[in-house]
């Protein structure tokens, strides 16, 4: 299965920008790129997710490399709500058994400073 | 509207006693989901339903596991003669369908069980 890397923490002012790298150097083909994020004392809430192309919706953009080896999650406007730990996964194709589950890694802990 | 619910939603068992864990997902979703959250680590799979049928339990760490869905709706997660190296957050998730990478997972808050 291909791997993500994240790195273990960022920082970020309030209602800055953040941008969270995820690399995923032996992403194949047909593999989708999924974002989730995890709320202190909560479960994973799904947040966006793509293919090939930069993706938009209300929580944040997901910008994906022409090689499609490394993406970046941004938050436009980061909020004390935003404090949460960020994990990018990488889903297989329709009709692969292991596409049915979530491989997290360790995720990224976003700050987020008054 | 509601959520995937769990229930108890904190467990202490002493070590070597058998423990049953609640999941009601929304309504509706075929796909079952439960996974395992260590202290400081992303949660890790353990097993995955489609209705009533378990069609991948291949993350479940030993025999002691085992999880049912009998009617395709509630599903249970037992753990007998738990281990302190089974606490940790048990976290239930549903979906519409598993088939898909579009398919967003719901999770639950999840469950905290201590083993002592």
């Amino acid at each position: 299965d291909a791997k993500t890397t994240q790195p273990n923490s960022m920082e970020s002012n309030e209602e800055e920008p953040v941008h969270l790298p995820c690399n995923h150097s032996t992403i194949s083909g047909t593999d989708y790129i999924h974002w989730y994020r995890q709320l202190p004392s909560q479960g994973p809430e799904y947040v966006i997710h793509g293919l090939t192309s930069n993706v938009n919706n209300r929580m944040a953009s997901l910008a994906i490399a022409e090689d499609r080896k490394s993406s970046t999650l941004i938050l436009h406007r980061a909020t004390l709500r935003d404090a949460a730990v960020y994990y990018c996964i990488l889903r297989v194709p329709p009709g692969k058994a292991a596409g049915n589950k979530l491989t997290f890694g360790g995720g990224t802990r976003v700050l987020v400073k008054p | 509207g509601a959520g995937v619910s769990q229930s108890p939603r904190y467990k202490v068992a002493k070590r070597g006693q058998d423990v049953a864990l609640r999941c009601d997902p929304i309504s509706g979703h075929v796909s079952l989901f439960w996974y395992q959250q260590a202290l400081g680590q992303g949660p890790e799979f353990l097993t995955y339903f489609q209705n009533e049928a378990q069609l991948d339990k291949s993350g479940l760490p030993s025999d002691r596991f085992f999880a049912e869905r009998p009617e395709g709706s509630v599903s249970t997660l037992k753990i007998q003669r738990t281990q302190q190296e089974d606490s940790a957050v048990y976290l239930c998730a549903s979906s519409v369908q598993g088939v898909s990478p579009y398919n967003e997972q719901f999770f639950g808050p999840g469950t905290r069980l201590t083993v002592l």
